[in-house]
């Protein structure tokens, strides 16, 4: 069965602290894409990781993608509130299937 | 500017009624797809299409039916059949390399039976 296992579920952190957010995947794909979620709105693109290596970095959010071990992570440096939503990662089924699976979601909550 | 609009916002379904979801774009973007998404939960595939006038079940398709006639539209018919229908639905649409930008979501349907 295809799976993408997020952890953690539940986050709560403080302002000014540093946390990583784990993806892993089971399927073969080389791509993995990374979306946030606020409370009753729709899912808004963060990065698109397209190889193994890949590394991005928007503000306090950096994502890397491991293929070889299908693993990636989603670092916050320095959270703000602002930060505060659900974050999900999904990988596509079988590359160029173009079909996500997504993870259960990690949601956020930073505390001033 | 280009995007990709659900509608309505909201939608309430008596008891063995059939309702209809909209979902358009114009970003020329090739596939479309519908997801389901429960409270706290993930997203699940529904249908997707990857060119008009196709489409293809996705994992839990039973209940739903859809239709592709415009490259522009792709929309969502929640049938009867579907005993549990009420979730948030997305909508997104990619272009057919759709890797190197992932998926562009519409804002969603609520849908809620009373």
């Amino acid at each position: 069965e295809l799976k993408v296992e997020q952890n953690p579920l539940f986050l709560s952190m403080q302002e000014g602290k540093n946390y990583t957010i784990y993806c892993n995947y089971s399927t073969t794909s080389d791509r993995l894409y990374w979306y946030r979620q606020d409370p009753g709105k729709s899912l808004e693109s963060l990065f698109v990781l397209l190889s193994n290596g890949a590394v991005k970095q928007e503000g306090r959010l950096m994502a890397s993608l491991d293929t070889k071990a299908r693993l990636s992570t989603l670092h916050i440096t320095a959270a703000v509130h602002d930060l505060s939503a659900t974050y999900f990662c999904a990988v596509d089924r079988a590359s160029g299937t173009y079909k996500y699976i997504f993870g259960t979601g990690t949601r956020l909550k930073v505390l001033a | 500017d280009g995007g990709i609009t659900q509608s309505p916002k909201y939608l309430f379904r008596k008891e063995g009624q059939n309702v209809t979801l909209s979902c358009e774009q114009n970003l020329n973007h090739d596939a479309m797809y519908w997801y389901r998404q429960d409270p706290g939960q993930g997203l699940r595939l529904i249908y997707y299409s990857q060119i008009v006038n196709d489409f293809q079940k996705g994992d839990i398709a039973e209940g739903y039916s859809v239709s592709r006639e415009k490259k522009e539209s792709f929309p969502l018919t929640v049938t009867s059949a579907q005993k549990n229908p009420t979730a948030f639905y997305l909508c997104a649409s990619s272009q057919w390399t759709g890797a190197n930008y992932g998926y562009t979501f519409g804002s969603g349907t609520r849908l809620t039976v009373v």
